[in-house]
């Protein structure tokens, strides 16, 4: 089955500084790749998506990359705020059919004033 | 628009006692349903998913069930509760898989279970 590592495990920077994640994968057949934020005591918040006919997809101050060669994808958040502040989950899955989505362990991201 | 519903919100039981969680989704039909598990400080770990009423696909074993009595309900169950239970658990939900659709999960806003 599919295995998904994610890191750092935390992260901290400051405020105006940009944040990297980075996760990889091990099924090929992938190609559905999303990214959720869950703030404390709250369910994940799908916040950006990739799937894999693109390299890079950007909303706003977010951007996640896709490399299916080298199997990786990264989370890039441009001019933190602390409300950026939160635990970020990469994901994995197929896209066809009652696939499951194989989770990352999780990023705190921790933004310093 | 779709919401996603979870009660309660926090629960704390003795061990050996039952435990009912519900889920229900509204504005979609026929939707994919899931029960995830989040120890403290944890991944997200999938317990349960079903794709129909009365379709239940069990992810790991234990002492949790789980049913689909309607179709935008999901319920996750215990006869006798274990301290190993204590999390978070998470319900979600996709639309039904087509050419169309990727797996974009939608999750609600979680139960806190303390088993003491």
């Amino acid at each position: 089955g599919e295995n998904v590592e994610q890191h750092p495990s935390t992260l901290s920077v400051q405020e105006g500084d940009s944040a990297v994640i980075k996760c990889t994968y091990s099924d090929s057949a992938s190609n559905y790749f999303p990214w959720y934020k869950q703030e404390l005591g709250k369910g994940p918040q799908l916040i950006i998506d990739i799937r894999s006919n693109v390299g890079e997809k950007k909303d706003q101050r977010i951007a996640v990359t896709l490399n299916k060669t080298a199997k990786h994808f990264s989370l890039h958040i441009t001019e933190t705020q602390p409300e950026d502040s939160a635990v970020y989950f990469c994901a994995a899955s197929r896209v066809f059919g009652n696939e499951k989505l194989t989770f990352g362990t999780g990023t705190r991201l921790t933004i310093i004033p | 628009s779709q919401t996603i519903h979870q009660w309660p919100a926090t629960l704390v039981q003795p061990v050996g006692s039952p435990l009912s969680l519900e889920c229900t989704v509204e504005g979609t039909s026929n939707p994919n349903l899931y029960w995830y598990r989040q120890a403290a400080g944890r991944g997200l770990q999938l317990l349960f998913y079903s794709v129909g009423i009365g379709q239940i696909s069990s992810e790991v074993p234990q002492n949790l069930s789980a049913s689909r009595p309607q179709d935008r309900q999901f319920i996750l169950s215990s006869k006798k509760l274990l301290l190993s239970d204590s999390g978070f658990y998470l319900c979600a939900w996709r639309s039904p898989p087509s050419g169309k659709t990727y797996n974009e999960q939608f999750f609600g806003p979680g139960t806190r279970l303390t088993v003491l």
